[in-house]
């Protein structure tokens, strides 16, 4: 079936490190999103991506989606206490309306 | 800041029981959907529903799980005769019409479902 894989699970960063998470479909989407899950909270919708190569930069937060449409990241400049929680990529597959979530990489900064 | 809201927030059942998960979705969104969350794990898609009926469903939403729109304001999940595997968070979320398969999802606070 359709898989969006997410690697690291986890990562515990140093306040002011950078993060980085990778999202990797078996098939070519449409489009990627991305959220963030606070503990305890509900998938919040951060950003989507639509065009090939695309980039896009949310203050410290910058987004990539592939050349062939089935890689993305998620790249955090100078993390912060803030940015803790997990971050979710989430694609639609071809022409098809449902968004399929990746695993999630929880992250942990330490102050 | 308008929000998807769904009751109850936590549910606590015998398995076998029937149980039903309400949702109201964003008043002039149009496409509705159904997630769980097994504590830890990745969200998963259950159910999307669009025009008053299902437009696309996974394997998990077997014939024990049902979707409907009573009211025009409500969007309801139904599992009939739950399992100990059911026990999950569930979120609903809605999203506005757009063209193509785009636009970002709103999901409720979910409800927490514990199937003992």
């Amino acid at each position: 079936g359709q898989q969006v894989m997410q690697i690291p699970q986890y990562q515990h960063v140093q306040e002011g490190e950078d993060f980085t998470t990778y999202c990797n479909s078996s098939t070519t989407l449409s489009n990627i999103q991305w959220y963030k899950q606070r503990p305890g909270g509900h998938p919040v919708f951060l950003i989507q991506l639509v065009k090939s190569g695309e980039v896009k930069k949310q203050k410290r937060l910058t987004f990539q989606f592939g050349e062939a449409k089935k890689n993305s990241s998620l790249h955090i400049t100078a993390t912060q206490t803030t940015d803790v929680g997990t971050y979710f990529c989430a694609g639609r597959p071809g022409n098809t309306g449902k968004l399929i979530f990746g695993q999630g990489t929880t992250l942990q900064v330490k102050p | 800041e308008p929000e998807v809201t769904q009751t109850p927030s936590h549910q606590v059942t015998q398995m076998g029981q029937e149980v039903i998960l309400r949702c109201v979705p964003i008043s002039n969104h149009l496409y509705f959907y159904w997630y769980r969350q097994i504590l830890g794990q990745k969200v998963e898609f259950l159910v999307s529903f669009y025009n008053n009926e299902i437009s696309e469903k996974s394997e998990i939403f077997d014939d024990q799980f049902s979707v409907e729109r009573p009211d025009g304001s409500n969007f309801t999940l139904k599992i009939r005769s739950t399992k100990l595997e059911d026990s999950a968070m569930y979120f609903c979320a809605s999203k506005v019409p757009t063209v193509g398969p785009t636009g970002e999802l709103f999901f409720g606070e979910g409800s927490r479902l514990t199937v003992l």
